[in-house]
């Protein structure tokens, strides 16, 4: 089975703080994905990447960056962390087609 | 762009009832089609796929779902509901050409009463 897994379930901030989640996959996987989660709008996806070192902005990638030196790392960065930016973050990792998600980090930005 | 509809925000059955949860996407060709189940404080695991062939697809937990072209839809089924299946529900495509990103619906929250 696909293993997926996010550093934090619950993750509590103060505004302005550097905040890191990590995921971590174990099947080898080239691709992996940062989504973030609200209510009534679904998945969106924040930045994603095809490779070690590489990255690609999804739709929502401002206020956050990332980094994949390690194949089966990935890591979200929150800059300076902002009240709006509380919210579920899920990670996802896939091969080819079908995306296979972590447990998620809810993030609270006081 | 693409995009994906789950018209109903919240839906409640009753246990042993049938369900069918709705979803339409906006995209010019035949996307590969997906529908993921997630269960409270969860992340998402996913329920059945779709990419070609037979239209209707059967997945885990007895969902099927089945793939109609002329309306661009991809409803999802179940014929007895259980409680276990209370959960938010989320259709998502991923167009062909663009490799696996994923869009997603709003999701479907479903509860089941006893």
């Amino acid at each position: 089975d696909v293993k997926v897994t996010q550093s934090s379930r619950y993750l509590v901030k103060r505004t302005g703080e550097k905040v890191f989640l990590e995921c971590v996959q174990d099947m080898d996987h080239e691709n992996m994905f940062w989504y973030r989660q609200d209510p009534g709008l679904g998945l969106r996806l924040i930045y994603f990447s095809y490779d070690v070192k590489m990255k690609e902005k999804g739709d929502i990638p401002e206020g956050y960056s990332v980094s994949r030196e390690k194949k089966e790392r990935f890591s979200l960065i929150l800059e300076s962390a902002s009240t709006n930016q509380t919210s579920m973050y899920l990670c996802a990792s896939s091969e080819r087609d079908t995306q296979y998600f972590g447990p998620g980090t809810r993030l609270t930005v006081l | 762009a693409q995009s994906v509809t789950q018209p109903d925000i919240h839906i409640t059955v009753s246990e042993g009832a049938s369900l069918e949860l709705r979803c339409n996407y906006s995209y010019g060709a035949t996307p590969y089609l997906f529908w993921y189940v997630q269960s409270p404080g969860q992340g998402l695991q996913l329920l059945l796929k779709y990419f070609s062939g037979d239209t209707l697809v059967q997945g885990i937990k007895g969902f099927e779902a089945e793939f109609k072209r002329s309306q661009s839809s991809f409803n999802l089924r179940k014929p007895s509901v259980h409680w276990s299946d209370a959960a938010e529900y989320f259709c998502a495509v991923a167009p062909m050409e663009y490799g696996n990103k994923l869009v997603f619906g709003a999701g479907t929250i479903l509860r089941v009463k006893s």
